[in-house]
């Protein structure tokens, strides 16, 4: 089945800064890639996804990076703000539900 | 907009109890799925269904079992309730046959004394 690494599993950062997340994946087949935010005692919430066909989709601060040959995908969050301080969970093969294990970011005001 | 709920927020439940948590989604999404959540695991799949009456085991399916009779209802049945077992319950939903965004409830903290 599918697999699921997620780094790191801690982040923090400067109100301003950029903030990166990385997710490896195991299953070639897999081609929907999403991104969730959980703030604290909320549920998750879908923020971004890119679909295999596509290298690289941007939201405003927000963007997500594939590389299918290397079986990577990245989170980029750039002028980051207090209310970006979240747990960010990366997933493959939605369908099935395979999540990495989440990245808390702490954003220093 | 999508509403997924789930039947408590909270529940205390004793070591060798039955517990039920349920789980509704009003917009007739054909997946739904049932995680728990605990620190630094992230989210672990349960069980999941595809349609009515039809489940598949996830990747922690041990001492669970599900039932899903109604399209917008699925049901996570923990048969004898273990301290193991406490955790963070998520149910989530999403529609189709292709891999689409899931939907989450607002989770069930369960404590099983």
């Amino acid at each position: 089945g599918e697999n699921v690494e997620q780094h790191p599993s801690t982040l923090s950062v400067q109100e301003g800064d950029s903030a990166v997340i990385k997710c490896t994946y195991s299953d070639s087949a897999s081609n929907y890639f999403p991104w969730y935010k959980q703030e604290l005692g909320k549920r998750p919430q879908l923020i971004i996804d890119i679909r295999s066909n596509v290298g690289e989709k941007k939201d405003q601060r927000i963007a997500v990076t594939l590389n299918k040959t290397a079986k990577h995908f990245s989170l980029h969050i750039t002028e980051t703000q207090p209310e970006d301080s979240a747990v960010y969970f990366c997933a493959a093969s939605i369908r099935r539900g395979t999540f990495g294990t989440g990245t808390k970011l702490q954003v220093i005001p | 907009d999508v509403k997924v709920t789930q039947s408590s927020r909270y529940l205390v439940k004793r070591t060798g109890e039955k517990v039920f948590l349920e789980c509704v989604q009003d917009m007739d999404h054909e997946n739904m799925f049932w995680y728990r959540q605990d620190p630094g695991l992230g989210l672990r799949l349960i069980y999941f269904s595809y349609d009515v009456k039809m489940k598949e085991k996830g990747d922690i399916p041990e001492g669970y079992s599900v039932s899903r009779e109604k399209k917008e209802r699925f049901s996570l049945i923990l048969e004898s309730a273990s301290t193991n077992q406490t955790s963070m319950y998520l149910c989530a939903s999403s529609r189709g046959q292709q891999q689409e965004t899931q939907y989450f409830g607002p989770g069930t903290r369960l404590l099983v004394l």
